[in-house]
């Protein structure tokens, strides 16, 4: 059980560049998260995923997009990278709507974006 | 709206003291779950703890203690005789059952414990 993955571990853009951050749970999770933690802050919310095909913005959706084809895979893409979004991006996943549930986080990706 | 506060941005202590990390949370909502997840240095977030707004009794697991106290909004977090792998980044949160309904947590800023031998 291998839990949350993100790839890649780190990245650095040129800004005008896009990428896509993958994650990937393999717990049957329905509910699934992106946040971004900038340098000294606490997460904040980008998108999330009430299951597949379902997906909503969080507090800080610009300038990024996200998509949910399957329950496994969230992955989050960068559209014109800018340096504003130079910080730590982490997914979770819990496994259904209520709000007791632990959410499970991945290892992160530290994206610079120059 | 949901908020989450960590007025002490950095706390430094010697090994075996005491010390206690403050966390103050603002929600509307009567049913809400609060959280505490520490961030060692390697970067990942690691669940601790979970108390939800009709438990008010303290717990206590090993060196780790924690008190919710409903009259406050507060939940606070002690470690007892910290250690120097104690030292990490610690973050409580908040997820509220219906006021954003996005079932997502609410983060504090985070308080940077270092705990030097």
């Amino acid at each position: 059980n291998a839990g949350v993955t993100q790839t890649p571990k780190f990245r650095i853009l040129k800004i005008g560049q896009s990428m896509t951050l993958q994650c990937t749970q393999d717990m049957n999770h329905n509910y699934m998260y992106w946040y971004r933690q900038d340098p000294g802050m606490g997460l904040k919310l980008i998108y999330y995923s009430v299951g597949a095909g379902i997906t909503d913005k969080g507090e800080v959706p610009n300038g990024y997009n996200v998509s949910r084809s399957t329950t496994e895979d969230f992955p989050l893409r960068l559209e014109l990278a800018a340096p504003s979004q130079t910080s730590v991006y982490f997914c979770a996943s819990s496994p259904d709507r209520a709000a007791y549930n632990e959410q499970f986080f991945g290892p992160g990706t530290r994206l610079t974006v120059l | 709206a949901q908020k989450v506060t960590q007025a002490q941005t950095e706390i430094s202590v010697v090994e075996k003291e005491d010390v206690t990390l403050d966390c103050v949370y603002e929600t509307r909502d009567t049913t809400y779950y609060l959280f505490w997840y520490k961030q060692p240095p390697s970067g990942e977030l690691v669940f601790l703890i979970r108390r939800n707004s009709f438990d008010e009794q303290n717990e206590i697991s090993g060196r780790y203690s924690w008190n919710f106290q409903k009259s406050t909004s507060s939940f606070n977090f002690t470690i007892t005789a910290s250690q120097v792998v104690d030292s990490a980044v610690y973050f409580c949160a908040l997820n509220a059952d219906r006021e954003t309904g996005r079932r997502a947590l609410t983060f504090g800023s985070g308080t940077r414990l270092q705990v030097q031998p």
